[in-house]
């Protein structure tokens, strides 16, 4: 069974560019997550679907970041503009809702410079 | 709300001895709780978890934890560390009323010494 996929894996970008992610869930997963974990910090939840419907975004921070599942498959992460507080590792996770356990991917790393 | 605490950012041990990793939790609910690894560059695998059967709870690379409910606790454990078990851990909860969102700890990072 193949795994998330996420790209790209490494990503460095200048203050005020934008950058997107892209994730790939295990087939058949309805639920993906999308997690930002800061250097020496544990993963954070930034947004989760169910399908292509969202569960969960509060602490999406809306004014730069967005995210979206069309057709209730892929997803695609997107920050813009990006801040320095923005460096981080992007996990992207999908879950079969019956066995309630999550799959990460190998995440994207961010530098913001 | 749910969130789980793990005790102690750095651990290290000598290879050959016991690895604790301590985390508690708190939970309004029954939850489901889960020990994952992360090894440099790599995203998050799953070690064990548990999901309202047995306590004890066996992993992968001879990684064990035990849900005790009087003490809010997960810990995982192992009898004998291994140089390749240094890496970063998180313990995560997550609630079973379905709509599974998973609440991860700051992490611990094992360092084995030869």
């Amino acid at each position: 069974e193949a795994g998330v996929a996420q790209s790209p894996r490494y990503k460095i970008i200048e203050k005020r560019q934008s950058v997107a992610f892209w994730c790939n869930p295990i087939s058949g997963h309805a639920t993906l997550y999308w997690y930002q974990q800061i250097l020496g910090q544990g993963p954070k939840l930034l947004i989760q679907f169910q399908n292509n419907g969202v569960v969960d975004d509060s602490q999406l921070p809306k004014d730069r970041f967005s995210a979206e599942r069309l057709k209730g498959v892929d997803s695609t992460l997107k920050i813009q503009p990006a801040k320095l507080e923005d460096s981080a590792v992007y996990l992207c996770a999908s879950s079969d809702r019956d066995k309630g356990t999550i799959y990460f991917g190998e995440g994207s790393w961010l530098t913001v410079v | 709300a749910q969130s789980v605490t793990q005790l102690g950012s750095h651990v290290s041990v000598s290879e050959g001895a016991l690895v604790l990793l301590r985390c508690n939790y708190s939970s309004s609910v029954p939850p489901y709780l889960f020990w994952y690894v992360q090894y440099p560059n790599q995203g998050l695998q799953l070690l064990l978890k548990y999901t309202s059967a047995a306590t004890l709870v066996k992993g992968i690379n001879g990684f064990e934890a035990e849900f005790k409910k009087s003490e809010t606790s997960f810990h995982l454990t192992k009898p004998s560390a291994h140089m390749s078990d240094a890496a970063e851990y998180f313990c995560a909860v997550s609630d079973t009323s379905g709509t599974y969102k998973y609440i991860f700890g700051t992490g611990t990072r094992l360092k084995v010494l030869a």
